[in-house]
């Protein structure tokens, strides 16, 4: 069946750039899209990305698709402390009728 | 602006008690969705309304009921809550069903004693 998989952490220093990776399998996905979750909060869509595009940057925040691969990325430019959270990759296709599938998460850990 | 309001922020019941969280929006979207997350785990989908069609997810148990006597409001109503329903429970919308970004209320984190 259809999956999304992520990474569970990734620890950066503040400052650097912060790159957060995603697999998936369903090739018919239309969007995907990154939510970010902060401690004990909803979830917030941060930004998203059309399967017909390879990239979008949206200030900080640039997304890279390669459809080939099923691979999609989140790259945090200047990372700052605000930036601690947990960071959902998810997809929605034909093989889930549309629905999202959501990967498990990764913690983004910032240190001083 | 809260569009997406989940109460309440907190909630606290006994095994076997039932108990109703609710949600409220005001975006008008025809879609809201009641998700499941138990913690360092991805939201479940419970179920979801598509205005007033009701549509729940295999696996979801018999003990997890929904309402949406309105456009507005949904409900989700566990009539036996067990320890293993413990979790954060998230209501979402969108304006229709399909390719659709959601948007998220702050989430019910219930706890069962």
């Amino acid at each position: 069946g259809e999956d999304v998989e992520q990474s569970l952490f990734l620890s950066v220093r503040e400052g650097d750039s912060s790159v957060i990776n995603c697999t998936y399998t369903d090739s018919s996905s239309t969007y995907l899209y990154w939510y970010k979750q902060e401690p004990g909060a909803g979830l917030q869509l941060l930004t998203y990305i059309f399967s017909n595009m390879d990239m979008k940057q949206d200030q900080r925040l640039t997304v890279l698709l390669n459809k080939k691969d099923k691979h999609l990325s989140l790259r945090i430019a200047d990372t700052q402390t605000g930036d601690s959270a947990i960071y959902f990759c998810a997809e929605n296709g034909m093989d889930s009728n549309y629905q999202l599938i959501w990967g498990a998460g990764t913690k983004l850990i910032i240190k001083p | 602006d809260a569009m997406v309001i989940q109460n309440p922020r907190y909630q606290v019941t006994q095994f076997g008690k039932p108990v109703t969280l609710s949600c409220s929006q005001t975006l008008n979207h025809n879609v809201m969705y009641w998700y499941q997350q138990k913690s360092s785990q991805a939201p479940k989908l419970l179920f979801h309304y598509y205005d007033k069609d009701f549509n729940n997810e295999a696996d979801t148990p018999d003990n997890f009921q929904s309402r949406r006597p309105n456009t507005s409001f949904c409900f989700l109503d566990i009539r036996s809550p067990g320890l293993g329903d413990a979790a954060m429970y998230l209501c979402a919308t969108s304006r229709v069903r399909g390719v659709e970004k959601l948007f998220f209320g702050s989430g019910t984190q219930l706890s069962v004693l």
